[in-house]
């Protein structure tokens, strides 16, 4: 068991250009969320999703923003054309069967988008 | 919905000495509360829940938070503080509870300085 894990680490971009995060979650946890943390403030929610079905999106994910998970395992989030409202740290989270088991997500260390 | 305010931003104390980290929280149903604790480049780690069980919970590395629902608070404390201690800790509710399979709501953080 690796943990969350999270690629890249650091990004990047000039204003305009997309991006593309990729998360892979704990193995047979099948649920995944994605959360955007901003400097001094606590992580907001973004998307979670059960296997591959998304099954809630915050009003914080605007059209720009999309978030997949295929096959049920990793996920992705693409932003297209950046903003610079959009720099932040982009935590990726999975747990098993939801908090109704554990009550626990287990975090990965982030991607830290920077957008110029 | 359901929200959590930290009371301090920031909280510093020595080493050996009591911790208390303020948290109120704001919830229609019987809520579900944890606190997490972000280390510097490190991923979000559980150091305790509170669902409706005992509510003196107890956490890893001597920390426990007691859950008031007469005052709606959820502090956390620690008898004797240790440098690494050092941390940003989120004060959390479960939108919905637990049992429903709810996403985490974190409160705004506070940042526990340990000082020598």
């Amino acid at each position: 068991d690796t943990g969350v894990s999270q690629d890249p680490r650091h990004k990047i971009t000039k204003r305009g250009q997309n991006v593309t995060f990729r998360c892979d979650p704990i193995s047979e946890h099948n649920r995944l969320y994605w959360y955007r943390q901003t400097l001094g403030q606590g992580p907001e929610f973004l998307t979670y999703f059960q296997n591959e079905a998304q099954l809630e999106k915050s009003r914080l994910l605007s059209d720009r923003f999309s978030a997949e998970r295929p096959k049920g395992s990793f996920s992705t989030l693409e932003i297209q054309r950046t903003e610079q409202g959009d720099s932040a740290m982009y935590l990726c989270a999975s747990s098993e069967k939801g908090l109704a088991v554990t009550g626990e997500l287990f975090f990965g260390e982030g991607s830290r988008l920077t957008v110029l | 919905a359901q929200s959590v305010t930290q009371l301090d931003s920031h909280v510093s104390v020595s080493e050996g000495t009591p911790v208390l980290l303020r948290c109120n929280y704001s919830s229609s149903y019987s809520p579900s509360l944890f606190w997490y604790v972000q280390h510097p480049n490190k991923g979000l780690q559980l150091l305790l829940k509170y669902t409706s069980a005992a509510t003196l919970v107890k956490g890893i590395n001597g920390f426990e938070a007691e859950f008031k629902k007469s005052e709606t608070s959820f502090h956390l404390t620690k008898p004797s503080a240790h440098m690494s201690d050092a941390a940003e800790y989120f004060c959390v509710v479960s939108d919905p509870p637990e049992n429903q399979g709810g996403k985490l709501i974190f409160g705004q953080g506070t940042e526990l300085s340990v000082k020598p």
